[in-house]
């Protein structure tokens, strides 16, 4: 019955290697995201992409490269996974009813830990 | 100056009191504005949204928008130990499809 869902939950792993972050969710939405939250707590989006077709993209390392294989999946794959990479990756989906409104329902986080 | 500001806490209100929380935004496009709540160690929940001018209430929460003076809040009546959580505001811009996060604020409910 989970909306959103993440997995793993909790990831560690050495410097330098590659992971991937996966997402899916059930609520028939059409739009998907990523964010990162650092130590401080400050929630900040990376990618969204919108029935599979990237939508936005910010300034981040293009080591972090998203892939949405159906509008229903968006996993991230980052590649020489760095230190500063460590924080909590949150997926999150929504149903855009009109332009002005628009709930997030947010996945329970993917904890990356990198030594 | 940041996109949008809360004051991070920690904000500690006495069980029963009014929890006011305040966000300010420096886009004066901004149409939609959120406030999520935010366990230790859980994901962000919605609990409001407001897009235009004045006050809406759910239940104990009241959501204040003042659009000339770029300022959301967001008021807890009858404030519970069970609301202790870090409370934060997004905001969307006219036409954006992202929300830009604040900071948050640590609220703590003393019992």
């Amino acid at each position: 019955d989970t909306a959103v869902s993440q997995t793993p939950k909790y990831l560690v792993t050495q410097m330098g290697n590659d992971k991937s972050i996966k997402c899916e969710q059930n609520l028939g939405h059409d739009t998907m995201y990523w964010y990162k939250q650092d130590s401080k707590k400050f929630l900040k989006i990376m990618f969204s992409y919108n029935n599979k077709e990237l939508i936005i993209n910010e300034t981040v390392p293009n080591r972090f490269s998203p892939k949405s294989p159906d509008k229903a999946h968006l996993n991230l794959h980052i590649n020489s996974l760095e230190l500063g990479d460590s924080a909590v990756y949150f997926c999150a989906s929504s149903q855009a009813r009109g332009w002005n409104q628009e709930t997030q329902y947010f996945g329970p986080g993917t904890r990356l830990l990198v030594l | 100056q940041k996109e949008v500001e809360q004051n991070s806490g920690p904000l500690s209100v006495p069980e029963g009191a009014i929890a006011s929380l305040n966000c300010t935004y420096s886009d004066r496009g901004s149409q939609s504005f959120f406030w999520y709540r935010q366990y230790s160690g859980k994901s962000p929940e919605l609990i409001m949204f407001i897009y235009s001018n004045g006050d809406k209430e759910d239940g104990r929460f009241t959501a204040q928008l003042n659009k000339a003076s770029q300022y959301v809040s967001l008021l807890i009546r009858d404030s519970q130990p069970s609301d202790s959580a870090t409370y934060l505001c997004a905001v969307k811009g006219q036409g954006a499809q992202k929300l830009v996060f604040g900071q948050g604020t640590r609220l703590t409910i003393n019992p």
